[in-house]
């Protein structure tokens, strides 16, 4: 069955300091997608990023660095010099089945940080 | 933005009372999903739509039911609100090509 561990409950750092934010998968199925979701504390769901199982290469967007790799199904997210506005719940997703209606996320459990001024 | 709108933002109701949640998108999008948050365990998928009329289960659908009789509304129904049922509820649409999910501001619901 698929599932997503996110093992990190809660991570408290300081601003500027580097944080990394550990996502590891469960799948059987050789083609998927896994995601991350950022929930600040307003509450809404924002969509960061998408990687599909055939694309290893890492990515970065500004302060932001995700690092996919198959070998350990991990997909693990990195904030660069954090600061006070990253603090939010970091959901990584999980889809199975590409394409067509059963695109049915499952959610890791996610991982609260908190960056300190 | 992807134009979802949810109502109510915050409802109280009293166990065993029917609840309505609504879910309401703008661009035709033919995919919307409801999930629950709940501490623990992440988002779960009660239901989700692949059209008007064309509904299916998710992981957690007991004690709801859904419909979707045009496209731009997806509803969620707790036909005897339990306990149990207090959460935030999302409802969430995936563009047509992509497989990202985009999601409403949530309804948090306190059954009493």
């Amino acid at each position: 069955a698929q599932k997503v561990t996110q093992a990190q409950t809660e991570i408290s750092v300081v601003e500027k300091e580097d944080v990394t934010l550990d996502c590891v998968y469960e799948t059987r199925d050789t083609t998927y997608y896994l995601f991350w979701y950022k929930q600040p504390p307003s509450g809404e769901l924002v969509f960061l990023i998408r990687r599909n199982s055939f694309d290893e290469q890492n990515e970065i967007s500004g302060r932001y660095s995700w690092n996919f790799q198959k070998s350990t199904s991990s997909f693990n997210f990195t904030i660069t010099a954090s600061q006070v506005v990253d603090s939010a719940v970091y959901f990584c997703a999980l889809i199975e089945t590409y394409g067509g209606a059963t695109n049915k996320l499952i959610f890791g459990t996610g991982t609260l940080l908190a960056v300190q001024p | 933005d992807a134009g979802i709108t949810q109502s109510p933002r915050h409802k109280v109701t009293e166990t065993g009372t029917p609840v309505t949640l609504r879910c309401h998108q703008t661009e035709n999008h033919r995919y919307m999903y409801w999930y629950r948050q709940d501490p623990g365990h992440g988002l779960r998928l009660i239901h989700y739509s692949y059209g008007v009329k064309d509904t299916d289960k998710g992981e957690v659908s007991d004690g709801y039911s859904v419909s979707r009789s045009k496209t731009e509304d997806f509803l969620l129904t707790l036909e005897s609100a339990t306990s149990s049922q207090t959460s935030v509820y999302f409802c969430a649409i995936r563009l047509q090509g992509r497989d990202e999910q985009y999601f409403g501001p949530g309804t948090r619901l306190t059954v009493t």
